[in-house]
């Protein structure tokens, strides 16, 4: 099956930072999602992102399809950002998770 | 609008008890997903329905779990017998549909844990 690798694993940042996390996947793909998971397990949908780039408010995605990889960018961080930070890929049919990237804001 | 509704929000049962989870999606939702997701990992797909129909079940442990959409509403997800390795988040998803390009929302999860 379709393989996706997040990275970094971790994140420290002091609230007001601006951070990069990637998401790299094995092969084409149909569908792109990203989603955060906040400290009490809710998933939310930030992103539906194919190709192309997309913004809203201080977060915005790019993925690059033809080079398999996605970027998540968070600007001004601020400590409501903490979370797990999750890729999900569709490749035949189903949507496969990256491990995610462990996001930690501090004032 | 609402979100997708599960419950409970917590359950803690012995090994070799079995145990159920409820899930409501958004209302018109066609498509509905069960996630099992271990800490520290992302979310593993365990079943996808569109309407009443099962679409894939290829990671579901069929020896333990089943699941049910009959009316293509709400579903249920069981356990029986229940194992130390299923203590983990069960997440509720759906969608519109199942094409390429659908969202998904998902649940606040039902958090088990097999003592």
């Amino acid at each position: 099956g379709i393989q996706v690798e997040q990275s970094p694993p971790d994140l420290i940042l002091q609230e007001g930072a601006n951070s990069t996390l990637r998401c790299n996947f094995s092969d084409s793909v149909n569908n792109l999602q990203w989603f955060h998971q906040n400290p009490w397990g809710q998933l939310i949908n930030l992103f539906y992102i194919p190709s192309g780039t997309k913004q809203n408010g201080r977060l915005s995605a790019t993925t690059v399809a033809t080079e398999r990889y996605s970027l998540l960018y968070i600007s001004s961080s601020q400590t409501t950002d903490s979370g797990v930070y999750f890729c999900a890929v569709l490749g035949y049919s189903t949507l496969t998770f990256g491990k995610g990237t462990m996001l930690l804001v501090s004032p | 609008e609402a979100g997708v509704a599960q419950s409970p929000r917590y359950k803690i049962i012995e090994k070799r008890q079995s145990v159920a989870f409820w899930c409501n999606p958004i209302s018109g939702h066609a498509t509905l997903y069960w996630y099992q997701q271990i800490l520290g990992q992302g979310p593993k797909l365990l079943i996808q329905f569109q309407n009443n129909g099962v679409v894939d079940d290829s990671q579901l442990p069929k020896d333990r779990f089943s699941a049910e959409r009959l009316k293509g509403v709400d579903s249920t997800l069981k356990i029986q017998p229940a194992k130390l390795e299923d203590s983990a988040v069960y997440l509720c998803a759906s969608s519109l549909s199942t094409g390429a390009n659908e969202k998904l929302f998902f649940g606040s999860g039902t958090q088990l844990s097999v003592l």
